[in-house]
């Protein structure tokens, strides 16, 4: 059964610092990594999505792939309060049609 | 951004009846999922449905549940009948291809008694 790891389980991080999440899948078959940020009560929204090998950086997130070791990271430089939430990785197939998330890496910017 | 919606947002059942959570997914939308959320911890994915068909499948969805997007009207989860178990937020997402971002509802919180 295709499982999505995320570690660690839960961060903190001072107003201000960086974190960095790990995610792992142990499904070859996987083609696309997903970060989704969800708030206490809200829905899911995505932050970043990486399909290729190497980096891609939006405002203060960058998202790293290795598709060898199908390990994806995301690390948020400037960490602000507002960022404390949980935050999901998600693989899915070619095609998209099945989408598995991790467990989760719940965040905790400290003021 | 794109909206989708979800109705209702919260339904408490009694244990072996039957509900019908509805979702109005993104407009130019083509890719409806469902998912299972406990306790706002591990995100489960229930179903892919498109071009009229279930594409995908977890063990999760159980031969209670039923999908179905009658005309392009709402994306439907029927369980019936209902287990305690299923006691859950269940959020409906859709997007534009598989490749594309999923937008979230958000959630019917579902208590089954």
């Amino acid at each position: 059964q295709q499982k999505v790891q995320q570690s660690p389980e839960s961060l903190i991080v001072p107003e201000g610092g960086m974190a960095s999440l790990n995610c792992t899948s142990s499904d070859r078959n996987v083609d696309y990594f997903w970060w989704y940020r969800q708030h206490s009560g809200k829905s899911p929204k995505m932050l970043m999505s990486i399909f290729s090998n190497g980096e891609k950086e939006e405002g203060r997130f960058t998202v790293h792939l290795n598709k060898a070791s199908l390990h994806t990271s995301l690390h948020i430089r400037d960490s602000q309060p507002s960022d404390s939430a949980l935050y999901l990785c998600a693989a899915s197939n070619p095609g998209g049609y099945k989408v598995v998330f991790g467990s989760g890496t719940r965040l905790l910017v400290s003021p | 951004g794109p909206k989708v919606l979800q109705i209702p947002s919260h339904q408490i059942i009694d244990m072996g009846q039957m509900v019908t959570l509805n979702c109005d997914p993104v407009s130019n939308h083509l890719y409806f999922y469902w998912y299972k959320q406990i306790l706002g911890q591990q995100m489960e994915f229930l179903v892919n449905f498109y071009n009229g068909k279930v594409m995908e499948k977890s063990k999760l969805f159980k031969d209670q549940f039923s999908v179905e997007r009658p005309d392009g009207s709402y994306f439907t989860l029927k369980i019936q009948p209902t287990a305690l178990e299923d006691s859950a937020v269940y959020f409906c997402a859709s997007s534009s291809t598989g490749a594309h971002e999923q937008y979230f509802g958000p959630g019917t919180r579902l208590t089954v008694l």
